[in-house]
C-alpha cells in the first residue's frame, strides 16, 4: 500500500523560503518508471502541478515557477523535499505530494499540508 | 501551455440520475502511441484528489463502473451513470501530454 505524508511549516513570511518534505512508502523509487512530485491548491481554487523527480534523478519543473523551485530526492531516507523561494501571499494553499507513473498519472496522493504566507 | 477548460463549473444533480462533465483542451491530447493523455480526478469535500480515469477511458483500480471516460483529441467527457450522494465533490480533468495542467474543476452537488 502506497502512503505519502507531507510535512513542513504551516506559516511562512513573505520573501522566506518554504521547505516541504514528502515521506513515502509502499513503492520502489529507483528508476524512471515512477516519480514523486508536488501539486498545490490555493484555497477554493484549482490544482496546479509544481515539480517532479524521477527515481533516476531526472527533474521537471513548472515553467512558470521553475526559477523558485528545487526538488530533491533522498532515497536513503525515503523522502522528497521541495523548496520554494521568495514566498508570497499568493502561494498560500494546500501542498500535496503525489506519486506519478506513466500510465496511471498522479495515482496516489498524500493528505496535503496547508501553508499560509503572511507577515 | 495546454489549457484545459471544463463545463459546467457547477452541476446540481438528482440522485439516481446520470451526469456528465465536459473538458476541452487547447491542443490535441492524442499521442502517437494511440492514447489520449487525459485524466479525471474527484476531490471529495475535505479530501485529497483521487484518480478516477486514466488515459481517457480507463477506470482506476477500485473505481466503480458507473464512472466512464470518453472522447479523443480535444474533447472529453466524464459520465456518471447514476449519481449517488457520495459522488459529490469537485471533478477535475488533467492533461498529461505536455507536463501537467488541470481544468478549473466542476462542483457536483445534490439538488
Amino acid at each position: 500500500q502506497i502512503t505519502l505524508n507531507e510535512s513542513g511549516p504551516t506559516l511562512v513570511k513573505p520573501t522566506q523560503t518554504l521547505t516541504l518534505t514528502c515521506s513515502f512508502s509502499g513503492f520502489s523509487f529507483s528508476n524512471n518508471a515512477v516519480a514523486v512530485g508536488w501539486i498545490r491548491q490555493p484555497p477554493g481554487k484549482a490544482l496546479e502541478w509544481l515539480a517532479l523527480v524521477y527515481g533516476d534523478g531526472d527533474k521537471l519543473y513548472s515553467p512558470s515557477l521553475q526559477t523558485r523551485l528545487t526538488i530533491i530526492k533522498d532515497t536513503s531516507k525515503d523522502h522528497v523535499v521541495l523548496r520554494m523561494t521568495n514566498m508570497d501571499p499568493v502561494d498560500t494553499g494546500t501542498y500535496y505530494c503525489s506519486v506519478f507513473a506513466k500510465v496511471l498519472g498522479w495515482g496516489s496522493w498524500g493528505r496535503g499540508t496547508r501553508v499560509t504566507v503572511s507577515s | 501551455d495546454i489549457v484545459m477548460t471544463q463545463s459546467p463549473l457547477s452541476l446540481p444533480v438528482t440522485p439516481g440520475e446520470p451526469a456528465s462533465i465536459s473538458c476541452r483542451s487547447s491542443q490535441s491530447l492524442l499521442h502517437s502511441d494511440g492514447y489520449n493523455y487525459v485524466y479525471w480526478y474527484l476531490q471529495k469535500p475535505g479530501q485529497s484528489p483521487q484518480l478516477l480515469i486514466f488515459l481517457g477511458s480507463n477506470r482506476a483500480p477500485g473505481v466503480p463502473d458507473k464512472f466512464g471516460g470518453s472522447g479523443s483529441g480535444t474533447d472529453f467527457t466524464l459520465t456518471i451513470s447514476r449519481v449517488a450522494a457520495e459522488d459529490v465533490g469537485i471533478y477535475y480533468c488533467m492533461q498529461g501530454l505536455q507536463l501537467w495542467t488541470f481544468g478549473q474543476g466542476t462542483k457536483v452537488e445534490i439538488k
